[in-house]
């Protein structure tokens, strides 16, 4: 089955600079890979998404590349504010029986003012 | 997008005994749930795939009979902890898949004291 690899575990940034978190995939049939952001207690939540089909997207401040061929995508946020610290997850979605989400280690991601 | 509810949203429960969760979708059929337990810190470990009208299916090393799942109708799935010990407090979750996404459910925080 599936595995994900997700780096850094941690991650400080100064306010205003850029994060970018890294995952590695192991199952190159894999179609769908999204990034979820988690708060405390809370549900994940969907914040951006790619597809094998498309190398790179991009939404407002958040933007996640994708090489199929290297088996690794990434995610990458610009101007960090404060309210972006939290646990961001990536994920790859298998394409065979049930099609599930295998979830990398996380990373929790501070933003210093 | 589409709403996945889960109740109860925290529970605490006797040693022993036997915690019901269930996994609602409120606007769409899911035939496929899936359940994560989440330890904290940590990442979401899928448990079991829930199948409509039929078996779910269970990841390695996790109990079928500790964790009975039942998916009777297209929108509603139900985890039963049986038999609960402190390690199984964790924080469970639900999902189901709306065509391309997965939605979660709020997440249930059992404790077992």
């Amino acid at each position: 089955g599936e595995n994900v690899e997700q780096h850094p575990s941690t991650l400080s940034v100064q306010e205003g600079d850029s994060a970018v978190i890294k995952c590695t995939y192991s199952d190159s049939a894999s179609n769908y890979f999204p990034w979820y952001k988690q708060e405390l207690g809370k549900r994940p939540q969907l914040i951006i998404d790619i597809r094998s089909n498309v190398g790179e997207k991009k939404d407002q401040r958040i933007a996640v590349t994708l090489n199929k061929t290297a088996k690794h995508f990434s995610l990458h946020i610009t101007e960090t504010q404060p309210e972006d610290s939290a646990v961001y997850f990536c994920a790859a979605r298998e394409t065979q029986g049930a099609q599930k989400l295998v979830f990398g280690q996380g990373t929790r991601l501070t933003i210093n003012p | 997008g589409a709403v996945v509810s889960q109740h109860p949203s925290w529970v605490i429960c006797k040693s022993g005994t036997s915690v019901k969760i269930e996994c609602r979708s409120l606007d769409f059929q899911a035939t496929t749930m899936f359940w994560y337990r989440q330890f904290p810190k940590q990442s979401l470990m899928l448990m079991a795939t829930s199948n409509e009208g039929s078996k779910a299916t269970y990841e390695q090393g996790v109990e079928k009979d500790k964790f009975l799942i039942n998916h009777a109708s297209l929108t509603l799935s139900t985890l039963t902890v049986t038999s609960a010990h402190p390690e199984d407090s964790s924080f469970y979750i639900c999902s189901a898949t709306a065509p391309g996404e997965a939605f979660f459910g709020q997440g249930t925080r059992l404790t077992v004291v």
